[in-house]
């Protein structure tokens, strides 16, 4: 049920073509998807989120698309750069509130490679 | 500068010892969480804590302990229980939005290594 399923496991690209990352999961209850990048030797950092009342929300050559009777949402890199080499983890959130104090816990997908040739 | 500071980059274990890896934030978040990073395996929740003197396991919390006495700082000890350490491990405090989302910070990591 905490699961998110993440494909495919590395992707390699040519410079000026769409990158595409799929996520699926289980439980209904999570609450918000945000993608996060990460390059060699740092930390992830949140690229694009997206709430499941929308279907789509692009930032710039980001898109995420979202399905939620499928249960599934996806990452579009349009105009891919050697510069967005790097690797990408979606994400899914449960949000709850207990003796009055609210929180969120997020659970991340295995991640994907991505490489993008000049 | 804001952020996260996770200390030392790199951290070498001998068998049977603990180490601890430091985490501090000036952020002024008030949830700060430790995942564990292996290759192909995306990021496991090891502890997380919302608020001081308080925190809760995550889905691998077994050989690990935490501690948060103070809101800029959330230390890890890899104890000797803990029998395949080698990972990187990430610290990351959060700007929690209630329903409207939340966005981790994240540190640089410390990659630990067993001698």
């Amino acid at each position: 049920q905490q699961q998110v399923k993440q494909s495919p496991q590395s992707l390699i690209v040519q410079k000026g073509g769409i990158s595409i990352i799929n996520c699926a999961y289980e439980n209904t209850a999570f609450d918000y998807f945000p993608w996060y990048q990460q390059f060699p030797g740092k930390g992830p950092a949140l690229l694009i989120a997206i709430r499941p009342d929308v279907s789509e929300k692009k930032e710039g050559r980001f898109t995420i698309s979202f399905n939620k009777s499928a249960k599934q949402f996806s990452l579009h890199i349009m105009d891919s750069q050697p510069g967005d080499s790097a690797t990408y983890f979606c994400a899914a959130r449960l949000y709850s509130v207990a003796g009055g104090t609210s929180y969120g816990k997020l659970t991340f997908g295995q991640g994907t490679i991505l490489t993008v040739h000049p | 500068d804001g952020g996260i500071t996770q200390s030392p980059k790199y951290l070498f274990r001998k068998e049977g010892q603990n180490v601890t890896l430091s985490c501090e934030q000036n952020l002024n978040h008030d949830a700060m969480y430790w995942y564990r990073q292996d290759p192909g395996q995306g990021l496991r929740l090891i502890y997380y804590s919302q608020i001081v003197n308080d925190f809760q396991k995550g889905d691998i919390a077994e050989g690990y302990s935490v501690s948060r006495e103070k809101k800029e700082s959330f230390p890890l000890t890899v104890t000797s229980a803990q029998k395949n350490p080698t990972a990187f491990y990430l610290c990351a405090s959060s700007l929690f939005d209630g329903p409207l989302g939340e966005k981790l910070f994240f540190g640089s990591g410390t990659q630990l290594s067993v001698l």
